[in-house]
């Protein structure tokens, strides 16, 4: 079984500052890796993944995320936030044996101010 | 366009009473998924079903149950059981044989479920 830590509930941030969102996993075989999106009363949108290759990977608005396996993490960063990124950013992960069933962190929440 | 369709948006419910929450997509997805979210806990697994004609419990499915007649519809009931039902209540589906390029949820926009 896998497990996921996100230990910020809360992260606060001014606009056009860096950002980094921590995320820890544990599992005991091969994993893969998303983070999710969610805005005020919507469902969740992918935003990155990490399947195989490189462990660097990143998203179109400018997140990017890095796997990193001796320290079973992928935090995810942003070099300059706007305001528009403020929203609750979830963690996940599910072994590649069985691809199908995620679990995920409890969210972060991300409050960008001027 | 494929996605998820979660209807209603708001739902109010009194004690003692059903009700039954909606999801309907047309991804052909194999797999969908039911999960509540309430604040600070993330989101919790109530149930999966991989196949039509079969579903398995997840971490809360007590109070709740499903059905998967369709590949496309997978409604959540929410019985009088259910002690605590006031939630966030989010459907996904995913393909079954996941490639590079499909792999993940989609998730519909959500139910908010109160008990008055």
């Amino acid at each position: 079984a896998q497990s996921v830590t996100q230990l910020d509930s809360q992260v606060p941030v001014f606009e056009e500052a860096p950002v980094e969102l921590r995320c820890n996993y544990s599992s005991s075989v091969s994993v893969y890796l998303f983070w999710y999106v969610q805005y005020p009363n919507q469902g969740l949108q992918l935003l990155l993944k990490y399947l195989s290759g490189s462990t660097l990977v990143e998203s179109i608005n400018g997140f990017e995320a890095e796997f990193n396996k001796s320290q079973t993490s992928f935090h995810l960063r942003k070099p300059s936030v706007h305001i528009s990124d403020t929203a609750e950013y979830f963690c996940a992960v599910s072994d590649t044996g069985t691809a199908s069933k995620l679990t995920f962190g409890t969210g972060t929440r991300l409050q960008v101010t001027l | 366009d494929g996605g998820i369709t979660q209807s209603p948006k708001y739902l109010f419910r009194k004690e003692g009473q059903n009700v039954t929450l909606s999801c309907e997509q047309n991804l052909n997805h194999d797999a969908m998924y039911w999960y509540r979210q309430d604040p600070g806990q993330g989101l919790r697994l109530i149930y999966y079903s991989q196949i039509v004609n079969d579903f398995q419990k997840g971490d809360i499915a007590e109070g709740y149950s499903v059905s998967r007649e369709k590949k496309e519809s997978f409604p959540l009931t929410v019985t009088s059981a259910q002690k605590n039902p006031t939630a966030f209540y989010l459907c996904a589906s995913s393909p079954s044989r996941p490639g590079r390029n499909n792999y993940g949820y989609t998730f519909g926009s959500g139910t908010r479920l109160t008990v008055v």
